[in-house]
């Protein structure tokens, strides 16, 4: 079965603190790929990044990273130094197979909360 | 680029009335989607088109549920007649060939309430 599992339904920090975001997903197939998209308040899902299951390497961008590790099926995302604007709803999804790929298997979602 | 546009932003309705939800995508992308939003089941998508041709409607919920794509720059998502149970948040999202038909741009959605 494919699947995506978001554990933490709803993470609160403070300011400044780092936060981690769980994602352990699902899959029987060799090719997937593995993203997070993130829902402000405002509503719109905006993506943050993809990964093909052949590229173990963890990817940094800014205050954002991603620790991708097939051994435990996980796909986790670290926000360092976290800033107010970074409170949004979080979303983990994988797609697989080549044909069907458009298709997103879509996590349940955390909820981030950063504090002032 | 103004990115996805979708409209209404906030539609009320009543139980049976038509409701239409229109999309355009951003020009040069060659996939459009529909999703819906709800807290019980998260995000759904309901068709895929590619070239203006539907693929997969599979996650359509029912026949009271229908969707276009007459050309590039538009599509439209009808529900007749709506049902309360019809009441979520309703996205268009485009992707382009080159970045992968999974890399999604999303509109800012379509908030639907049926009384």
């Amino acid at each position: 079965a494919q699947k995506v599992t978001q554990a933490q339904t709803e993470i609160s920090v403070v300011e400044k603190e780092d936060v981690t975001l769980d994602c352990v997903y699902e899959t029987r197939d060799t090719t997937y790929y593995l993203f997070w998209y993130k829902q402000p308040p405002s509503g719109e899902l905006v993506f943050l990044i993809r990964r093909n299951s052949f590229d173990e390497q963890n990817e940094i961008s800014g205050r954002y990273s991603w620790n991708f590790q097939k051994s435990t099926s996980s796909f986790n995302f670290t926000i360092t130094a976290s800033q107010v604007v970074d409170s949004a709803v979080y979303f983990c999804a994988l797609a697989f197979g080549v044909d069907s790929n458009y298709q997103l298997i879509w996590g349940a979602g955390t909820k981030l909360i950063i504090k002032p | 680029d103004a990115g996805v546009i979708q409209s209404p932003r906030h539609e009320v309705t009543e139980m049976g009335q038509e409701v239409t939800l229109r999309c355009k995508p951003i020009s040069g992308h060659n996939s459009l989607f529909w999703y819906r939003q709800t807290m019980m089941r998260g995000l759904e998508l309901l068709i895929y088109f590619n070239n203006n041709v539907p693929i997969d409607d599979s996650g359509m919920p029912e026949d009271r549920f229908s969707a276009k794509m007459p050309n590039a720059s538009f599509s439209t998502l009808k529900i007749q007649p709506s049902e309360p149970r019809d009441s979520a948040v309703y996205f268009c999202a485009s992707s382009h060939r080159k970045t992968g038909a999974n890399v999604l741009t999303f509109g800012a959605g379509s908030r639907l309430t049926v009384l």
